[in-house]
């Protein structure tokens, strides 16, 4: 079946620009998570959710950065006025249950110029 | 804290050799340990959790308490093992595990 998907596959925006970075997980899987990859380093945990509401919202940088998942299923992250610094490949992953496998999609690489 | 560490950026082995990339963790209590992989244009996939006590691909991992360690090995390394690999852990599955806390990543390299 299809796997976890995420557009754009590339952003590139200008400084102080507003981006959305959306996320369509595996269908029927309750829990879904936003990483972010910065060149050279591993994920990094920014917002986990389960259904629609955000259980852990602990890793988003600062107010800036928020996301949603209104209906349960695709998700949207939402970055308010970038800086050069949030340039990164944003990861999204999805799970049947919170405890099941995390399935990653193939990520948002954005680039603020 | 929550901290895990990969000691070696980049690691190269010749094929048919034994590999052995290195974790350390850092947590308070007993997390979950994983280790993930990456190849060459592909996403990020699970290689094997600690749970499942699994040996995928040939590779197998032992959780290490007393050293907080959970090293990936594999006894001959073959040329497909060229990736990226990745060690994370969660909170215990018992508490619903949640997010991962990934290290740096080593990137492997086999040479035929």
């Amino acid at each position: 079946g299809a796997g976890v998907s995420q557009t754009p596959s590339n952003k590139v925006t200008e400084k102080g620009k507003y981006v959305e970075l959306r996320c369509d997980p595996i269908s029927g899987h309750t829990a879904l998570y936003w990483y972010r990859q910065s060149l050279g380093q591993g994920p990094e945990f920014l917002i986990y959710f389960q259904g629609t509401g955000a259980a852990d919202d602990s890793g988003l940088p600062n107010d800036r950065f928020f996301a949603v998942r209104p209906e349960g299923s695709v998700s949207t992250l939402k970055i308010q006025r970038t800086e050069r610094g949030d340039s990164a490949v944003y990861l999204c992953a999805s799970s049947l249950t919170r405890e099941e496998t995390q399935y990653f999609g193939p990520g948002t690489r954005l680039l603020v110029l | 804290a929550q901290r895990v560490t990969q000691p070696e950026k980049l690691l190269s082995v010749f094929k048919g050799a034994p590999v052995e990339l290195k974790c350390n963790y850092s947590y308070s209590g007993s997390p979950e340990l994983f280790w993930y992989v990456q190849y060459s244009r592909q996403r990020l996939q699970l290689l094997l959790r600690h749970i499942s006590r699994e040996s995928i691909k040939g590779f197998t991992a032992d959780l290490n308490k007393g050293e907080t360690s959970f090293h990936l090995k594999k006894p001959f390394a073959q040329e497909e093992d060229s990736a990226m690999y990745y060690c994370a852990l969660s909170g215990p599955i018992i508490q619903g595990a949640q997010k991962l806390v990934f290290g740096q990543g080593t990137r492997l390299t086999i040479n035929p």
